[in-house]
């Protein structure tokens, strides 16, 4: 099946940990994107990618990184810089083909600190 | 910043009733899209509308754009209990550079 996958489901971090949240996706997409979700809130852009080895930030890309090494990856690294890390993170990809197109999300990184 | 503004934040109906969400914009967009989220999970594309359409239908679902006002409307009819959900409508520049969210409406169908 083609899909996007976020790994894990829930994540657990301890106050000055670093920690990487998968996404990977076999649609063949150029694009991938970074979202956080905050509880009643919509959604925010961390960072995005159009191409391998080349990335941008979003909105709120303080305290994250991220890498595109493979047309099929975009992890997020989730810093101790970021100081309120805990939310529901969301990965997406799509076409970038010139023409508009929808997003494919992810089913979601649920980060809580402890 | 966010660029959309659904309203109502929520809304309750019975069963068989249609459910009409709007979504305000501040800037110019290349095309607007709406998505359905349920609690928990990933979001899912409902339907996508140009900057130069009016409107536009998928199944019960019925979108329409007035660009001079900024806004968009998603009706959905004859609403069953598994339309409860999240609807956020996103806006796109054009350009890869993802979509921009508004803060969602909160849908619920009571049978």
């Amino acid at each position: 099946d083609g899909g996007i996958t976020q790994s894990p489901k829930y994540l657990f971090r301890k106050e000055g940990q670093n920690v990487t949240l998968s996404c990977e996706q076999n649609l063949n997409h150029d694009a991938m994107y970074w979202y956080r979700q905050d509880p009643g809130q919509g959604l925010r852009l961390i960072y995005y990618s159009q191409i391998v080895n080349d990335f941008q930030k979003g909105d709120i890309a303080e305290g994250y990184s991220v890498s595109r090494e493979k047309k099929e990856s975009f992890p997020l690294t989730v810093t101790s810089a970021q100081k309120n890390p805990t939310a529901f993170y969301l990965c997406a990809s799509r076409h970038d083909r010139g023409l508009p197109t929808e997003a494919f999300f992810g089913q979601g990184t649920r980060l809580t600190v402890v | 910043s966010q660029q959309g503004e659904e309203d109502p934040q929520a809304l309750s109906i019975q069963e068989g009733e249609n459910a009409t969400m709007n979504c305000s914009y501040k800037t110019s967009i290349n095309n607007l899209q709406w998505y359905r989220q349920n609690s928990g999970r990933g979001l899912v594309h409902l339907i996508l509308i140009r900057s130069n359409e009016r409107e536009k239908h998928s199944g019960r679902l019925r979108v329409t754009l007035d660009t001079s006002k900024k806004s968009s409307s998603l009706l959905i009819t004859a609403s069953r209990a598994a339309d409860t959900a999240s609807y956020f409508c996103a806006t796109n520049g054009g350009g890869a550079d993802g979509l921009t969210f508004g803060k969602g409406t909160h849908l619920i169908i009571q049978p």
